[in-house]
C-alpha cells in the first residue's frame, strides 16, 4: 500500500507566477484535503475534494483553486502569487465513513515565491 | 486567528524529564487529534480522542481531552532525544472528522 506523495518537493516562484502542486492519496482513499503551514506555524486547512467535488473551503482566496481527478488524485494551483504565499503544503487522504477518520499526510511541497 | 492554542511554543528539557503540552480553545470539537511533525515531514497521527474525560495511553505518551471537549493535554514521561519533533493537536468540527483546525504547535527538544 502506497503512502501519499506530493510532487515536486521543493518550488522557487516569482510575485505574479503560478503553481500547481499534486498530490497521490493513499491507496483507496477518496478524500483529499489540503493544507498550508507557514514556517513555524500549525497548518491551516484550504479545502477538501471529495469525489472530485469541493467539500469545504477555509478562509482562503480564490486565487487558490484545485481539483480532483477520478483517481483521487488532486492539484493544488495557486494564481498570482504573492510573497506571504511562500509555505509548506500539505495534502493529506483519508477514506470518511467513521466518526475520527484518520488523514494520512504527504511529505508536502515547500514553496518559496521571491 | 488560532481558535486551538498551543502552550508552550517551545520545550527545551534535558533527557528523562516530564513534559506536558496543553492544547485550549473556547470552542466544542467533535475530535481532538494530537500529530507529530519532524522537518521536511509531514504530520504523522498519534491519537484520537473523542469522548470528554477520555484519556489514552501510548507507551509514554498520556492524551487526555477535557470533560468540555475544549482542551486536551499530552504528557510525556521520561522524554527521549527521539521524542524532539514539532507536536500539534487539531479538532475536528464534524463527525468525520475530515476538516482539521490546528493549533500553532509546540516545538520540543529533548537533550541527552
Amino acid at each position: 500500500e502506497t503512502g501519499v506523495t506530493q510532487s515536486p518537493t521543493h518550488l522557487i516562484k516569482t510575485r505574479g507566477q503560478q503553481v500547481t502542486l499534486r498530490c497521490s492519496s493513499q491507496s483507496g482513499h477518496n478524500t483529499v484535503s489540503w493544507y498550508q503551514q507557514a514556517l513555524g506555524q500549525g497548518p491551516q486547512f484550504i479545502f477538501q475534494y471529495y469525489r472530485e467535488e469541493e467539500n469545504g473551503r477555509g478562509n482562503f482566496p480564490p486565487r487558490f483553486s484545485g481539483l480532483q481527478f477520478p483517481n483521487y488524485s488532486s492539484e493544488l494551483n495557486v494564481n498570482a502569487l504573492e510573497l506571504d504565499d511562500s509555505a509548506l503544503y500539505l495534502c493529506a487522504s483519508s477514506l470518511p465513513g467513521g466518526r475520527s477518520d484518520t488523514q494520512y499526510f504527504g511529505p508536502g511541497t515547500r514553496l518559496t515565491v521571491l | 486567528t488560532q481558535l486551538l492554542e498551543q502552550s508552550p511554543q517551545f520545550l527545551s528539557i534535558q533527557e528523562g524529564e516530564n513534559l506536558t503540552v496543553y492544547c485550549n480553545s473556547s470552542s466544542v470539537f467533535s475530535s481532538l487529534q494530537w500529530y507529530r511533525q519532524e522537518p521536511g515531514e509531514g504530520p504523522v497521527l498519534l491519537v484520537t480522542v473523542v469522548t470528554g474525560g477520555e484519556v489514552k495511553k501510548l507507551k509514554r505518551l498520556t492524551f487526555q481531552f477535557g470533560d468540555a471537549r475544549k482542551d486536551s493535554s499530552l504528557h510525556i514521561t521520561a522524554a527521549q532525544p527521539g521524542d524532539t519533533g514539532l507536536y500539534l493537536c487539531a479538532g475536528a468540527r464534524d463527525n468525520a472528522g475530515n476538516m482539521l483546525t490546528f493549533g500553532g504547535g509546540t516545538r520540543l527538544m529533548v537533550k541527552p
